[in-house]
């Protein structure tokens, strides 16, 4: 059964500052990971997708991740936080195996401060 | 168009009150989601629509009641709800549920409370 884990429950960062948000995969076929992010009281709002195409992925807001099979890893980055990143960001794994039904992970909120 | 809309925002209900939510796509998408999210927890799948027939419960008491009236529209029927019940409610779309590639489309929620 396919499953994912975030590493951090929080990461709290300085503005300007880089930020990694950690996510490792289990799964018995070829994955499609997702990173999105939510901002309080809001929906869930995609940041980037890997399909099995280019393992370094770009996403919206200068985020990008990069799939390591060897690592079963698909780590979320950005060169410099920006207060607005502030919010809660979940890793998600969907495979054949388990009918393509999304695998949400608990969740890192980032914090950023000033 | 690439939004999801869900009606109403909030929604404040008693125990023993009927209320609906409603999740609205237009972007011909044939996969539809309810999720149930409390605070500080990740979404959890209740629901799951694929070209307008109920595919996936994820055992969810039958005081939730789902219904895709056409493939555009999905509602979610509430009746003799418990307070534990109480969070929101995200509504999600994508182009099926037969690829991993799609990724989910979601709406902004709807914020329950159960008096």
């Amino acid at each position: 059964a396919q499953s994912v884990t975030q590493l951090d429950s929080h990461v709290s960062v300085s503005e300007g500052t880089p930020v990694l948000l950690r996510c490792n995969y289990s799964s018995s076929y070829s994955p499609s990971l997702f990173w999105y992010v939510q901002h309080p009281n809001k929906g869930l709002q995609l940041l980037l997708k890997y399909t099995s195409a280019a393992t370094l992925v770009k996403g919206i807001n200068g985020f990008e991740a990069e799939f390591k099979k060897s690592e079963t890893s698909f780590h979320l980055t950005k060169p410099s936080a920006h207060m607005s990143d502030a919010a809660e960001y979940f890793c998600v794994v969907s495979d054949r195996g388990g009918s393509y039904i999304p695998t949400f992970g608990r969740g890192t909120s980032l914090i950023v401060h000033p | 168009d690439t939004e999801v809309t869900q009606t109403p925002k909030h929604l404040v209900m008693g125990m023993t009150n009927k209320k609906s939510l409603k999740c609205e796509q237009h972007m011909g998408h044939r996969a539809m989601y309810w999720y149930k999210q409390k605070a500080k927890k990740p979404p959890e799948l209740m629901f799951v629509y694929s070209y307008e027939k109920l595919s996936i419960n994820e055992s969810v008491p039958s005081r939730f009641s789902p219904e895709c009236p056409n493939s555009s529209l999905l509602n979610l029927h509430l009746h003799a709800l418990q307070p534990e019940d109480s969070a929101l409610y995200l509504c999600a779309s994508s182009q099926t549920m037969t690829s991993g590639i799609n990724e989910q489309f979601f709406g902004p929620g709807t914020r329950l409370t159960v008096l």
